[in-house]
């Protein structure tokens, strides 16, 4: 089975903190992806990756940035975090078209 | 504005009967389609999909239905079970957007014993 893993399952951080969001997965996919789940709005696509070092801004990518150094892992960084980044992450990573892995999540809360 | 739209942001059904979960979607070149499903505390898994040249994909108990002319999908579940109860996402992507997803807002579905 494909496993996708997420570092925290729950965050708490203050306004203006750098935060990190950590993701592996260990199928070998070229394709990751950081999205960002709200009620009502469901995924809303941050940044997605096709390969190593490469990244590309995705629906909602203001107020964050990705690192992907090697194929496996996908990081998620929170430059200077604020309230409205309050959410539930979700990693996922994909082979082909349309087929992703989630993660299980992380609940970022941010006072 | 969002181009896949699900309308119903809850649905209560009695197990036994059939749950049936919409999804409307605006953008034309959209022509594959998938359903997932997602309990509290853990991510979407992949439940069922359907290609723009079928209009209906059956898997068990799940049954995507697609109709091109009215942009609209919909997810039938019979019958319905207690464990079924969790929050359903439709998502659409285009072959001329790589491999793009683009989700709706979710419908958080309950069965009730």
């Amino acid at each position: 089975d494909v496993k996708v893993t997420q570092s925290s399952r729950y965050l708490v951080k203050r306004t203006g903190e750098k935060v990190f969001l950590e993701c592996v997965q260990d199928m070998d996919h070229e394709n990751m992806f950081w999205y960002r789940q709200d009620p009502g709005l469901g995924l809303r696509l941050i940044y997605f990756s096709y390969d190593v070092k490469m990244k590309e801004k995705g629906d909602i990518p203001e107020g964050y940035s990705v690192s992907r150094e090697k194929k496996e892992r996908f990081s998620l960084i929170l430059e200077s975090a604020s309230t409205n980044q309050t959410s539930m992450y979700l990693c996922a990573s994909s082979p082909t078209r349309g087929t992703r892995f989630f993660g299980s999540g992380t609940q970022l809360s941010v006072l | 504005d969002q181009q896949v739209k699900q309308n119903s942001p809850s649905l209560s059904v009695q197990e036994g009967r059939i749950s049936i979960l919409n999804c409307d979607y605006t953008n034309s070149m959209f022509d594959y389609f998938l359903w997932y499903k997602k309990y509290p505390a853990e991510g979407p898994t992949f439940l069922i999909s359907i290609s723009s040249i079928k209009d209906k994909n059956e898997d068990g108990r799940f049954t995507v239905f697609l109709n091109k002319s009215a942009k609209h999908l919909s997810l039938h579940i019979v019958p319905s079970q207690p464990g079924d109860s969790a929050v359903y996402f439709c998502a659409a992507s285009a072959t001329n957007a790589g491999n793009m997803l683009t989700f709706g807002g979710g419908t958080r579905l309950m069965v009730k014993p």
